[in-house]
C-alpha cells in the first residue's frame, strides 16, 4: 500500500504568512506524529496524535504552531505569521500502534524557507 | 547534557570493513531503541529497532543495546558506498514518541 505522504513537498513563505501543512498517514494507522528538523540535526519532536486526540503537544515550540487531526486520519500543522527559524524539514510519521513500541514510518517532509 | 549523544563524524572507512555507530541517552526510561539511516535531502528510514539487553543481528547490520550504561551501538559490516548516509540513534520516550540524536555522518570509501 501506499506509504506516509506529505504536501507541499516545498514552501516559501514570506515572514508573516501562515502555511499549513498536510500529512496522510498509513491507512489503518491509528499514531500521527510531527517532527521539525533544522539543517544538520535530528527531527525534534512536536506533536503526537491517537486517532482524532492530540495527546502530546509538548513540543510545538510556540502558540503559532497549531495540529489537528478532526477524523483521525489527515492531519494539518499549522504556522501562523512565520519565522525565519521556523525555517526547517517538517516530517509527519505514523505507526499502527495505539502505545506499544511500533516501527513509525516517515514521510518525504515537507521543506519550509520563510524569507 | 543532551538526551542522545552520537559523534557527528564524518566516520570515513573503506569498503568492505566495519563501521561502529555510537550513541549514549539519558532517559533510563527509555525502553525502544531505534537506528535510522537518512540520506541527504531524504526522510528517515528505519535500519533497526532493538528492545532488550544484548545484540540483534539482521543481515549486515548488527544492534547492540546496554540499558545499565545507557548505550547503543550500531555496526555495519562489509560497508558498501551506498551505506554512506547520516545515521539516527532514537530512543522512544513516554507515548512512543522518538527522541533522535544529531546523527553520524557515515562515508564508505571504495
Amino acid at each position: 500500500g501506499a506509504g506516509v505522504s506529505q504536501s507541499p513537498r516545498y514552501k516559501v513563505a514570506k515572514r508573516g504568512q501562515d502555511v499549513a501543512l498536510r500529512c496522510d498517514p498509513i491507512s489503518g494507522h491509528v499514531s500521527l506524529f510531527w517532527y521539525q528538523q533544522a539543517l544538520g540535526q535530528g527531527p525534534e519532536f512536536l506533536t503526537y496524535f491517537q486517532n482524532e486526540a492530540q495527546l502530546d503537544k509538548s513540543g510545538l515550540p510556540s502558540d503559532r504552531f497549531f495540529a489537528e487531526r478532526p477524523e483521525g486520519s489527515v492531519s494539518t500543522l499549522k504556522i501562523q505569521r512565520t519565522q525565519q527559524e521556523d525555517s526547517a524539514v517538517y516530517l509527519c510519521a505514523s505507526t499502527s500502534s495505539s502505545g506499544g513500541p511500533d516501527t513509525q514510518y516517515f514521510g518525504p517532509g515537507t521543506r519550509l524557507t520563510v524569507l | 547534557q543532551k538526551e542522545v549523544e552520537q559523534n557527528s563524524g564524518p566516520l570515513s572507512v573503506p569498503e568492505g570493513a566495519i563501521a561502529s555507530l555510537n550513541c549514549t541517552y539519558s532517559d533510563r526510561g527509555s525502553q525502544s531503541f531505534f537506528w535510522y539511516r537518512q540520506y541527504s535531502g531524504k526522510s528517515p528510514e528505519l535500519i533497526m529497532s532493538i528492545y532488550s539487553n544484548g545484540d540483534k543481528e539482521d543481515g549486515r547490520f548488527t544492534a547492540q543495546l546496554n540499558k545499565a550504561s545507557q548505550y547503543v551501538s550500531l555496526l555495519i559490516r562489509d560497508s558498501q558506498p551506498s551505506d554512506s548516509a547520516t545515521y539516527l540513534c532514537a530512543p522512544t520516550q513516554y507515548g512512543n514518541k522518538l527522541v533522535f540524536g544529531a546523527g553520524t555522518i557515515l562515508r564508505v570509501k571504495s
